[in-house]
């Protein structure tokens, strides 16, 4: 069975940082590209990031291009993403969604995790 | 930037059909994807790649798109169906990212 467990999520002030975690379980992690999707409360969803299977392909939304760097540990089944210079509007829930492809071009996502909250405020 | 335009709402009896509509420019050149999102719990893909529905789910649901309108249609809905749904395609210009469109609530009158 397909696990996705997200971690690190918190209240954190404006400006500061924070770093997210997805621990996969139940199929090989270095098969796939993964991404990171937002919501905010009450909204839509919103990509935030993705990666694919060795790291050769990364792209961000505009929102957070410069500010959130996604990664991943291929050895321990995990997916990363460092938030810097966090703001009031990344205020969302943040999951951990598979690709069905090792590499995303036109992929959908087929799995994800229960999410992690972040918060910002002051 | 691309742009997917959904209905923020659509109403439906059961029994009856439900067609949810994803609007976007040249959207028929796109591989649209579906997701449902029922109240607090998280996307599950119900329509891949137009029309290719993941193994499991009901028959019920199917998808089309073409021109400038992708659209999924639930069959015999049910109440459980109540949900809100999004359609998602990736757009490579100027790099590649994912839009979603903003999103249909679907009721089950």
């Amino acid at each position: 069975e397909v696990q996705l467990v997200e971690s690190g999520g918190g209240l954190v002030q404006p400006g500061r940082s924070l770093k997210l975690s997805c621990t996969a379980s139940g199929f090989t992690f270095d098969d796939y590209a993964f991404h990171w999707v937002r919501q905010a409360p009450g909204k839509g969803l919103e990509w935030v990031s993705g990666i694919s299977w060795s790291s050769g392909s990364i792209h961000y939304a505009d929102s957070v291009k410069g500010r959130f760097t996604i990664s991943r540990d291929n050895a321990k089944n995990s997916l990363y993403l460092q938030m810097n210079s966090l703001r009031a509007e990344d205020t969302a829930l943040y999951y951990c969604a598979k690709d069905i492809r090792p590499v995303y071009r036109t992929s959908p996502f087929d799995s994800w995790g229960q999410g992690t909250l972040v918060t910002v405020s002051s | 930037s691309y742009v997917l335009t959904q209905p923020p709402s659509v109403s439906v009896a059961p029994g009856q059909t439900a067609r949810i509509t994803c609007g976007g420019s040249n959207i028929g050149t796109y591989s649209v994807h579906w997701y449902q999102q029922k109240p607090g719990q998280v996307p599950v893909l119900v329509v891949s790649d137009d029309s290719d529905r993941p193994s499991g789910l009901p028959e019920r649901f199917s998808g089309s798109n073409s021109g400038s309108t992708a659209t999924l249609t639930i069959n015999r809905v049910e109440a459980e169906d109540e949900a809100d749904y999004y359609c998602q395609v990736w757009d490579s210009s100027p790099e590649y990212h994912v839009v979603f469109g903003g999103g249909t609530k679907l009721t089950v009158l």
